[in-house]
Order: C-alpha cells, then sequence, then structure tokens
C-alpha cells in the first residue's frame, strides 16, 4: 500500500518556464513532508520541507505548497534552470513517534529543456 | 559535501551469501537510518540507530541487521541474500535525535546486486 505517491514519473520543462511536481498521501498522521532532489550516483540531498501547520513554505526559487484536505502537496521551481534536472522525491513523515522514519513516493525524473 | 560515505559502491554477490554494507557519519551525527531503494521505486526504511541503539525498525526480515559504533560508523549486514534483495542500500544520518533527528544526509550509496 502506497501511502505517498508522485503519479508522474517524469517532467518536461523548457528552461526559465515553471516546474510543477506532485505528490499525494494517503495517511492523515502525517505532518511532516519534504522533498529530496537526486542525481545520478549521488545520494539524495535535502531541498525544502513543509510541517502541517503551514500550507506554502519558499527558499528561493523553490516553493511547496500543501492542501492537507486533498491530502496532496507539491513543488514548484521558478524559473526551471539545467541543473535542475533530477529525480525529485517527496517524502512524508509522522514526528513525535518512537523514531523517524521517512516514507517516500517513487520519484518524478524532472528534465530541463534549453 | 554531506560527508556521509558509503563502501563498497558496487558489489555483486550470489544467493544465499551474507553481506556488510559500511557507512561513515559525520561526527556528531548521533542517528543513522538505512534505506533500500529498488530499481524505479523510493527509498524504504530498513532501521534507525540512535546512539548505537536500534530504535526503529521497517517492513524487513530479521535477516537484515545493523550495528552503529561510537566513532560514527556503521553496518548494514543481510544474510541468506535473496535475488529481491538487489538494490542501492542508501546510509542517513542526521546531528539530531531519534524523533526529530532533523535534515536527512544521505550517502552515494550501496549498489548490491544479487545473481
Amino acid at each position: 500500500d502506497q501511502q505517498v505517491k508522485q503519479n508522474s514519473p517524469s517532467l518536461s520543462v523548457q528552461e526559465g518556464r515553471i516546474s510543477i511536481l506532485n505528490c499525494d498521501y494517503t495517511n492523515s498522521m502525517f505532518d511532516y513532508f519534504l522533498w529530496y532532489k537526486k542525481y545520478p550516483a549521488e545520494g539524495p540531498t535535502f531541498l525544502i520541507s513543509i510541517s502541517s501547520i503551514k500550507d506554502k513554505n519558499e527558499d528561493g526559487r523553490f516553493t511547496v505548497f500543501l492542501n492537507k484536505s486533498a491530502k496532496h502537496l507539491s513543488l514548484h521551481i521558478v524559473p526551471s534552470q539545467p541543473g535542475d534536472s533530477a529525480v525529485y522525491f517527496c517524502a512524508a513523515s509522522v514526528i513525535g513517534g518512537s523514531n523517524y522514519q521517512l516514507i517516500w513516493g517513487a520519484g518524478t525524473k524532472l528534465i530541463i529543456k534549453p | 559535501e554531506t560527508g556521509v560515505t558509503q563502501s563498497p559502491t558496487h558489489l555483486i554477490k550470489t544467493r544465499g551469501q551474507q553481506v556488510t554494507l559500511r557507512c561513515s557519519s559525520q561526527s556528531g551525527h548521533n542517528t543513522v537510518s538505512w534505506y533500500q531503494q529498488a530499481l524505479g521505486q523510493g527509498p524504504q526504511f530498513i532501521f534507525q540507530y540512535y546512539r548505537e541503539e536500534e530504535n526503529g525498525r521497517g517492513n524487513f526480515p530479521p535477516r537484515f541487521s545493523g550495528l552503529q559504533f561510537p566513532n560514527y560508523s556503521s553496518e548494514l549486514n543481510v544474510n541468506a541474500l535473496e535475488l529481491d534483495d538487489s538494490a542501492l542500500y542508501l546510509c542517513a544520518s542526521s546531528p539530531g535525535d531519534r524523533v526529530d533527528p532533523g535534515e536527512l544526509f544521505f550517502g552515494e550509496g550501496s549498489r548490491l546486486t544479487v545473481l
């Protein structure tokens, strides 16, 4: 049972335009969400996060939106740059449990076209 | 530079064998977790260690075991390898505590192929 779903395996966007990556979750207990970025032959690197008490968090070109009623979050990248080409993972967790376990989506491969 | 290193980067084993994967965390990172990433999927939580004690396990059988050492290194051991164990194994460390470790810093992973 996939608790975190990224339904688009890949996304192609023109350089300079906005990239929107989507993520849906089923577990209403999740209260912290993160986006990680992964280049080939490297481990994932943290990009941006959002707590369930917020509906938006911005960091430079990256903004994450959370819609709790729809159990949906999205990552906006604007403007998109060639270096943004990577696989993006959405992950979720429950803070305050006995340990810190991230539940991950399958990832979306973002391709930025020049 | 995350400061988390894993070894080996690639290895091939045959079914039934045992494997040990190693991870070296940054100094001061008391929490380490291990993830399995099969091809085309997201990472799956195997277990977490905090100050050398396992304090959480995902849906993996007991033949997956681990150790964390005082020098911020850790190991993942897998016994009786099966073909489905072929995957990328990721180690992640964090300076925080067991329930709120903060940002996870990942190594580049160890790619295991079981034939």
